[in-house]
């Protein structure tokens, strides 16, 4: 079966840039995640989905980002515009509901010049 | 927000020893999560534990959930050079389900052979 799908892999952009992030949950799994890591601060949980309604953005840092989930496959993260602290890696990851286990994507590594 | 201690940040040992690594907090956690993540990847789960005092094996790793949930650790025996990656913990806080993880910055773990 395949895993959390997240794309793109590498992403350099430019200060002021928008950037879009996309991930692709596993079949099944009614619960997706948004996370960042970075050696600061580690993994943090910016927002999640239960069947794609978002049900906690608290983690979410400021209005620049956004997330959506418009259907049960597919969603996406956008900074705009994105500044060079927004570097860090982003992982997506899913889950099926009571199960408490978070399967995470390979990441996308961000860096903001 | 409860916050995760984790010890060592680094270790770096020859094959064959045994190591301890802990995951200390000031809160208490329904259950207690242990990753593993290899460089560019995301994070994978090794186990959950969820009862104080609850000792967990897989193969050469055990695990121990503190009695008051307060702290874990993951004990490493006749380490390989296949164990090397970042250790995470993540504690799921009382009453708020799976979906409210905090994660620890991690144990960087260099198995040298």
């Amino acid at each position: 079966d395949a895993g959390v799908i997240q794309s793109p892999r590498h992403e350099v952009t430019e200060m002021g840039q928008e950037v879009t992030l996309r991930c692709k949950p596993i079949s099944g799994h009614d619960y997706l995640f948004w996370y960042r890591q970075t050696m600061m601060r580690g993994l943090e949980l910016l927002i999640y989905f239960n069947n794609n309604v978002p049900i906690d953005d608290s983690g979410m840092p400021e209005d620049r980002f956004s997330a959506k989930m418009p259907n049960a496959s597919f969603s996406n993260l956008k900074i705009q515009p994105s500044e060079p602290r927004d570097s860090a890696v982003y992982f997506c990851a899913s889950d099926s509901g009571g199960a408490g286990e978070l399967f995470f994507g390979e990441g996308s590594r961000l860096t903001v010049l | 927000t409860q916050l995760l201690e984790q010890s060592p940040q680094f270790l770096s040992i020859q094959e064959g020893e045994n190591l301890t690594v802990y995951c200390n907090s000031s809160s208490v956690f329904s259950s207690l999560q242990w990753y593993r993540q290899e460089p560019g990847e995301g994070p994978v789960l090794l186990v959950t534990v969820v009862t104080g005092g609850e000792v967990k094996k897989l193969k050469r790793l055990t695990f121990q959930f503190g009695d008051a949930r307060k702290d874990s650790s993951l004990h490493i025996t006749a380490a390989q050079p296949g164990d090397t990656g970042l250790y995470l913990c993540a504690g799921a806080q009382p009453g708020a389900g799976s979906y409210q993880l905090t994660f620890g910055k991690g144990t960087k773990l260099s198995v040298i052979p």
